[in-house]
């Protein structure tokens, strides 16, 4: 069983649409969770952490469902600028790690005009 | 905050010949530092890690290397390149004990001919 799982998509959706994705893990010991970005063949960024009482971030919202093990993220009114894959992460332990986070392999989205 | 500083940006080499990659860490001491590979299509993969000074491990089998001769560098290294080693090579940061997840470099993408 892989240990977080997204649906690649991609999603298309158009511009001023909402879209939300899930992502589900494996490891119900996992303590940090979060979403980042990545654009097209450049590094991925930090978009937000995901807190057990779910978090907003302006047009972003990130939910966290520990007894069905999944992660959401909801974006409002969508700008052509949100067209990335975001990447669902894990971690096991509430704060740094040693042995790293746990990436999924991303959702495409596309916002189209 | 931290600055990973990662070169060069883009590497042709050919099979069999030797690689050398090199992260630098700004703004912080003593962080956990990673080296990813994120192959065409797929998702993050952990090659090393390292929690300080010549202290590395190791994910993954394969023909590569690692070594952090100071606190904030990270050098992934390979004596001879195989056509599966191309890629987009990613060193990340992680401070311990913080729940901000990780701090990318822009990445290296590697193709090897």
């Amino acid at each position: 069983r892989k240990e977080v799982e997204q649906d690649p998509g991609p999603f298309n959706v158009p511009e001023g649409a909402t879209v939300a994705f899930n992502c589900t893990y494996s490891n119900s010991a996992s303590q940090s969770f979060f979403w980042y970005r990545q654009d097209c063949r450049k590094e991925p960024k930090l978009l937000m952490s995901v807190y057990s009482s779910g978090n907003e971030d302006g047009r972003f919202t990130a939910q966290l469902n520990r007894a069905s093990q999944y992660i959401s993220l909801l974006i409002r009114d969508s700008k052509l600028s949100d067209s990335a894959t975001y990447l669902c992460v894990v971690s096991p332990y509430s704060g740094g790690g040693a042995d790293g986070l746990t990436f999924g392999k991303g959702t495409h989205l596309i916002i189209q005009p | 905050s931290q600055t990973i500083h990662q070169w060069p940006a883009t590497l042709v080499q050919p099979v069999g010949s030797p690689l050398s990659l090199e992260c630098t860490v700004e703004g912080t001491s003593n962080p956990n530092l990673y080296w990813y590979r994120q192959a065409a299509g797929r998702g993050l993969q952990l090659l090393f890690y390292s929690i300080g000074i010549d202290q590395i491990s190791s994910e993954v089998p394969q023909n590569l290397s690692a070594s952090r001769p100071q606190d904030r560098q990270f050098i992934l290294s390979s004596k001879k390149l195989l056509l599966s080693d191309s890629g987009f090579y990613l060193c990340a940061s992680m401070i311990p004990g913080e729940r901000n997840g990780y701090t990318f470099g822009s990445g290296t993408r590697l193709t090897v001919v």
